[in-house]
């Protein structure tokens, strides 16, 4: 079957760095996507890993880990916007043959002074 | 360039009745999925489409059903409400619908079912 965890509440302090994890279980694996949602906005793209190892953009990286199903969402010097919840998503291959988006419940991050 | 468009943004409707919503993509996309948000179930796929023909559908009954029209604007329709498909309806498109195309979501429909 398809399964994604991820936690669902974090609070972190500004200026401190937070990881926010996502494990998967998919039978057609073909990426993984973060995206941020603020509340009452739609998610936006913030990353997208399809091999192993750290994509860094900017204050965001994202590490992909396939052989044991992982990836994590590192946001450094938090400020207060990044307060949203993040979306772990996986593109599975369907039964055919094509890609859906598989989400998680997402993580609501609080982000105080 | 504009983002993707979807009307209405809020629509109340009765148990029983059915409704459309309607989806517009980023210029030039060709792909456009269709996502259900609850606060219980997070985000569900519902469906693809891609040059008008649908790829792949989520596991949700046959009352839901879309289409995508040779501009690749695409519509939802859900008949026979019940409450439980109170939602934020989103759309995504994407350039293609390969695995590395971005999906860029629109600001949803709103639907409350009473």
């Amino acid at each position: 079957g398809q399964n994604i965890d991820q936690p669902t509440e974090m609070t972190a302090t500004e200026g401190a760095i937070v990881q926010i994890n996502c494990t998967y279980q998919t039978s057609g694996f073909n990426g993984l996507f973060w995206y941020q949602q603020h509340a009452g906005e739609a998610p936006t793209f913030l990353s997208y890993n399809v091999l192993d190892g750290l994509e860094e953009k900017g204050r965001f990286s994202s590490f992909l880990s396939r052989s044991k199903g992982y990836s994590y969402l590192l946001l450094k010097e938090l400020q207060m916007k990044d307060s949203a919840s993040y979306l772990c998503a996986v593109r599975d291959r369907g039964s055919g043959g094509y890609n859906k988006l598989i989400f998680g419940a997402g993580t609501r991050l609080a982000v105080h002074p | 360039k504009a983002g993707v468009t979807q009307t209405p943004r809020y629509l109340i409707k009765t148990r029983g009745q059915q409704v459309t919503l309607s989806c517009s993509p980023i210029s030039g996309h060709r792909s456009v999925s269709w996502y259900q948000q609850t606060p219980g179930q997070g985000l569900q796929f519902l469906f693809e489409y891609f040059s008008e023909t649908q790829r792949n559908k989520g596991n949700f009954p046959g009352r839901f059903s879309g289409r995508q029209f040779s501009n690749s604007r695409s519509e939802m329709n859900v008949s026979t409400l019940e409450l439980g498909d109170s939602a934020l309806y989103l759309c995504a498109s994407s350039l293609g619908a390969g695995p590395t195309y971005e999906q860029y979501f629109g600001p949803g429909t709103r639907l409350t079912v009473t």
